[in-house]
């Protein structure tokens, strides 16, 4: 069946650090994928998204690419801040009659220190 | 623009009670869902629908109940709370295809 896969954290970064969340996933045909951002407290929010191959979603600095060869998509970001500390959960959206289930990644939770 | 609304923010409920936890969407969607967060488990879907008068399992169903009889509105009942319901609820719509999920901003649920 469809999965998510992404990296375990916690990801400790320093300020400005580039940074990587990887994710990768398992399904049949094109699903749509997105990247959700989850402050403490809150609720998830989008981030980002892609709805076919070889798009990239983009959002406030971050960026991820649909790569259906590797089946994955991949969260980066140039310079991170002290407020991106939050956790990130990659998250795909079934193709075809199955598009109403949503599977989600264990998130990845980061820590960006001044 | 409201979004989805969950309410109560927080509930403290012993074994057995029961209690509705509520969910409103403003934005017309087709599909709601009803999501428990646990530390180490990620989102797990508990009941879903795709309309008003259609409701279905998702992968946590036993113990919880749901209704759907608005487009807006998709109540969460908790039929005799179990220390293993501890957990945050999340709610949360989209507009159907390729669109994104839209989530509340969870209910955390103690029982003791």
């Amino acid at each position: 069946g469809d999965s998510v896969t992404q990296m375990e954290g916690p990801v400790t970064l320093s300020e400005e650090a580039f940074l990587t969340i990887n994710c990768t996933y398992t399904a049949t045909g094109y699903p749509s994928l997105f990247w959700y951002v989850q402050y403490p407290g809150e609720g998830l929010q989008l981030l980002l998204k892609a709805t076919k191959a070889d798009d990239k979603g983009s959002n406030k600095g971050f960026e991820a690419t649909y790569r259906k060869e590797t089946t994955s998509f991949h969260l980066e970001k140039g310079s991170v801040q002290v407020s991106d500390s939050a956790v990130y959960f990659c998250a795909l959206s079934a193709a075809g009659y199955n598009f109403n289930k949503f599977y989600f990644g264990s998130g990845t939770k980061l820590n960006v220190k001044p | 623009n409201a979004g989805v609304t969950q309410t109560p923010k927080f509930q403290v409920l012993k074994t057995g009670q029961s209690m509705t936890l509520q969910c409103a969407q403003d934005m017309n969607h087709e599909y709601m869902s009803w999501y428990r967060q646990d530390p180490g488990m990620g989102l797990r879907l508990i009941h879903y629908s795709v309309g008003a008068g259609i409701t279905d399992q998702g992968e946590v169903p036993n113990g919880y109940n749901v209704s759907r009889s608005t487009t807006e509105d998709f109540p969460l009942r908790l039929l005799s709370a179990a220390p293993s319901q501890t957990s945050v609820y999340f709610c949360a719509s989209r507009q159907g295809g390729n669109s994104p999920l839209h989530f509340g901003n969870g209910t955390r649920l103690t029982v003791t």
